[in-house]
């Protein structure tokens, strides 16, 4: 599979503890995204890497997400300390870089609740 | 306001009809826009892609935008069942709509 890979699947957490999520984006491409989707609502963009560098973080990105891309390959992102709130799924993304254009593979998410 | 905005729906469309799905959004500069088609439990994945004023056509699907109203949009022509999902317009690669909620009736 040359998807984009995502793991853990499933994830359920009690509030306060730390999880950490892993993407692996398709090979060729050097740019990855991370996203949250509520119920009933478009992705929201949290963050994205081009190869290591972390370009851009949404105001929704708080001091108790952080996210990572060692080597311009997988990623991972960590919520510290988690809510209720942060009961979402979190999609990973990337694309070519082609500054705003080309197109997006998704992953097929990690969802997270939190008890 | 959001900064892009679709109707929730869900719009429903008899099967073989034209289904149209509407967007505006408010950044004047943005230059990319792009339909993703999510169906129920699964990821997004890109329909359409338009940066330029007009139409752009794509076997049973037109997307049309025009960057003056700042409103972009998807048609469906000769709708299927497996036409019914929701539909998100983004702008660029980071904003995204609320999505519009598809279904195709038999």
């Amino acid at each position: 599979d040359t998807g984009v890979s995502q793991d853990p699947r499933h994830k359920i957490t009690k509030r306060g503890q730390n999880v950490t999520f892993r993407c692996d984006p398709i090979s060729e491409h050097n740019r990855l995204y991370w996203y949250r989707q509520t119920l009933g609502q478009g992705p929201e963009f949290l963050t994205y890497f081009q190869n290591e560098a972390q370009l851009e973080k949404s105001r929704l990105l708080s001091d108790r997400f952080s996210a990572e891309r060692p080597k311009g390959s997988f990623s991972t992102l960590e919520i510290q300390r988690t809510e209720q709130g942060d009961s979402a799924m979190y999609l990973c993304a990337s694309s070519r870089d082609r500054g705003n254009t080309g197109e997006l593979f998704f992953g097929e998410g990690s969802r997270l609740t939190v008890l | 306001q959001k900064e892009v905005e679709q109707n929730s729906g869900p719009l429903s469309v008899p099967e073989g009809a034209i289904a149209s799905l509407n967007c505006t959004y408010s950044d004047r500069v943005s230059q990319s826009f792009f339909w993703y088609r999510q169906y129920s439990g699964k990821s997004p994945e890109l329909i359409m892609s338009i940066y330029s004023n007009g139409d752009k056509e794509d076997g049973r699907f037109t997307a049309q935008l025009n960057k003056a109203s700042q409103y972009v949009s998807l048609l469906i022509r000769d709708s299927q069942p497996s036409d019914s999902a929701t539909y998100l317009c983004a702008v660029s690669k980071i904003i995204f709509g609320s999505g519009t909620r598809l279904s195709i009736r038999p």
